[in-house]
């Protein structure tokens, strides 16, 4: 089965420090992605990344970058994190090919920032 | 990109058949359809997508309209365990379509 795994469940930090979330995969896919998730908001993206150090923009990426040095994994870092960016965090990884483009998620990190 | 609409919220009982509609009029030719749920405090986990027959798998089956400006997603029996958000997406199946945009689904709830 394919396993996508989060460093965290629960983070809790404090207006301005830098933090990172890390996402790990472990079937070779090309495809990675952040999205946050905020009561009757839905899921958005953050940012996504194709292949090894290419990254794209998704819907909103302000306040956030990325960084993925390696296939297997994907970081979220905020540079110095803010209130309103308290949320729930998912990554996921997809095949870069075929027909379903299947999206497989972590189980999420709840991040809080006091 | 297109767009679709969903229910806010259903209502089930256990072991029912469970009907859950999408409205998608402005989809292309070329456009999947996915459906995603959320278990409660999980992250989304893929249901089933297609294009226009209808699918079926172990999980749901997939109803597609003629002029696929609707689908239904099928679960035969409906367990507790069923009790998730659905999300009804489409998706683009040329170079660089990799996303999902996920609208607020359908919240559905099981009744023992």
């Amino acid at each position: 089965d394919v396993k996508v795994t989060q460093s965290s469940r629960y983070l809790v930090k404090r207006t301005g420090e830098k933090v990172f979330l890390e996402c790990v995969q472990d079937m070779d896919h090309e495809n990675m992605f952040w999205y946050r998730q905020d009561p009757g908001l839905g899921l958005r993206l953050i940012y996504f990344s194709y292949d090894v150090k290419m990254k794209e923009k998704g819907d909103i990426p302000e306040g956030y970058s990325v960084s993925r040095e390696k296939k297997e994994r994907f970081s979220l870092i905020l540079e110095s994190a803010s209130t309103n960016q308290t949320s729930m965090y998912l990554c996921a990884s997809s095949s870069g090919g075929g027909v379903s483009y299947e999206q497989y998620f972590g189980p999420g990190t709840r991040l809080t920032v006091t | 990109d297109a767009k679709t609409t969903q229910p806010n919220s259903m209502e089930s009982n256990e072991e029912e058949p469970v009907h859950l509609p999408c409205n998608h009029s402005t989809i292309s030719g070329t456009d999947y359809i996915h459906w995603y749920r959320q278990l409660p405090s999980q992250g989304p986990e893929y249901v089933i997508h297609g294009l226009t027959s209808n699918v079926n798998n172990r999980m749901a089956s997939l109803a597609i309209a003629e002029d696929r400006k609707s689908s239904t997603l099928i679960l035969h029996r409906a367990t507790l365990r069923d009790a998730a958000v659905y999300y009804c997406i489409l998706r683009g199946s040329g170079a660089g379509s990799y996303q999902l945009t996920f609208g607020k689904g359908t919240k559905l709830s099981v009744i023992p």
